[in-house]
């Protein structure tokens, strides 16, 4: 079963602008983690955020987790073409890393 | 460092077949998970390995089974395939030794049962 839930499901934006993903999910955690994937590729590893930490940032990509709402959020700053791929956040707790379905993010040049 | 090996990278089964997938993890990783992603439902997880030893189980049915050897290769079989089983099958892994840490994944499988 799905532990976390992407919003949107899908995003188009122009090249420059700013991307913003949510996640939230239902149980308590260990650590969240958000990954890339290019056209059904395998998923890359953006950045892992524990849940003692409320914001992490890694370039372009700041995450925040709110674990009082079981969410967090990924912000692409000045998106390129090339971030065009689905998101997925993914979380930790007493499992193995459960995925949400993910958001496609479309960047149009 | 190489990265996650999967293979083959394509496979097409026709169903009631059986179909075995490999998984080289990266150098010294000591844990391999197995998962199926599929438009309908997503990545799901199916089982996770360490040091030869399943330490992980999704919900899946008995006719999805792996293993993983000395050399902490892994390999996922799955039985009596059914048109369903048709996905992505991905394979990560990590060190292991602790939670918190990323998982590499492979280019994964993707497997088609006509």
């Amino acid at each position: 079963s799905q532990q976390g839930e992407e919003d949107p499901q899908a995003l188009s934006i122009q090249e420059g602008e700013n991307a913003t993903m949510n996640c939230s999910y239902k149980t308590s955690i260990n650590n969240l983690q958000w990954y890339r994937q290019n056209s059904g590729r395998g998923l890359v590893h953006l950045i892992l955020i524990r849940s003692n930490e409320r914001e992490k940032h890694s370039g372009r990509l700041r995450v925040t987790l709110d674990t009082s709402k079981k969410s967090s959020s990924l912000l692409i700053t000045a998106s390129r073409a090339a971030d065009t791929a689905s998101y997925f956040c993914a979380t930790e707790g007493n499992t193995p890393l459960v995925f949400g379905k993910g958001t496609r993010l479309s960047v149009i040049a | 460092k190489a990265g996650v090996t999967q293979t083959p990278r394509y496979l097409i089964k026709t169903r009631g077949q059986q179909v075995t997938l490999s998984c080289s993890p990266i150098s010294g990783h000591r844990s391999v998970s197995w998962y199926q992603q599929t438009p309908g439902q997503g990545l799901q997880f199916l089982f996770e390995y360490f040091s030869e030893t399943q330490r992980n189980k999704g919900n899946f049915p008995g006719r999805f089974s792996g293993r993983q050897f000395s050399n902490s290769r892994s390999e996922m079989n799955v039985s009596t395939l059914e048109l369903g089983d048709s996905a992505l099958y991905l394979c990560a892994s990590r060190p292991g030794t602790s939670l918190s840490t990323e998982a590499f994944f492979g280019q994964g499988t993707r497997l088609t049962v006509v």
